[in-house]
């Protein structure tokens, strides 16, 4: 089965540069498209990164998604307090015909 | 502008049944596949279901397979998910989400509403 690992929590200052992991754990995650959503707290997520690097319109381009072997990353530059939210990874498993969330990243900005 | 609004969550007994819809406006809804994904209490994202743009495509996370069904009237612009027998570990707030049709990302996301299932 399919699973896609993120760290539980990662944190940063005002204007640094984070990074967000996705790892996974099945022979096929080369073949997955990987996409990010932001949640903050008490709302709906909203899509963030699709397609491994690609970024929907109104998405700041201090966002941007990478993907290499088995593993993925989110990185933010120039972070802002605005950034706190959950970060998800997913993707559709097109072996398993289901779509699989990472557990999340708590992102706190010290 | 694209607007997706749940309704239909509410406190429900174990083994209970409960229908929640989705209204869908500012475009073409027909032209898009659905999903639904849930979120319960102090947890991350699980997905639950989705519907391709012409309901013949549909998949079901093994945790709510038989138990829930997800369909589609597109004359209506709403997206609905039939939840029967109910278990505590359904208690979730429940998106639904456009899918874009790219590689299953969801581009546009409803408020959520929330089952509660206790007795």
């Amino acid at each position: 089965q399919s699973v896609l690992t993120q760290p539980p929590s990662a944190s940063g200052t005002p204007g640094q540069r984070v990074t967000i992991s996705c790892s996974g754990s099945t022979s096929n995650f080369g073949s997955l498209n990987i996409n990010w959503y932001q949640q903050v707290p008490g709302t709906a997520p909203k899509l963030l990164i699709y397609r491994n690097d690609l970024r929907p319109s109104g998405v700041p381009d201090r966002f941007s998604g990478s993907k290499s072997g088995t593993s993925a990353s989110l990185a933010i530059t120039g972070l802002e307090s605005e950034d706190e939210a959950d970060y998800y990874c997913a993707a559709w498993d097109d072996s398993l015909k289901h779509r699989v969330f990472g557990g999340g990243t708590r992102l706190t900005v010290l | 502008e694209v607007q997706l609004v749940e309704s239909g969550g509410g406190l429900v007994q174990p083994g209970g049944s409960l229908r929640l819809s989705c209204a869908a406006s500012g475009y073409t809804f027909r032209n898009y596949p659905m999903t639904w994904v849930r979120q319960a209490p102090g947890k991350g994202l699980e997905w639950v279901a989705y519907i391709g743009w012409d309901s013949k495509v549909i998949f079901y996370a093994d945790s709510v397979k038989g138990r829930f069904t997800i369909s589609r009237d597109d004359a209506e612009n709403s997206l609905y998910l039939e939840m029967n027998n109910l278990k505590h570990e359904d208690t979730a707030v429940y998106y639904c989400a456009r899918d874009s049709g790219i590689v299953g990302a969801d581009d546009h996301w409803g408020q959520g509403t929330l089952v509660t299932v206790s007795s």
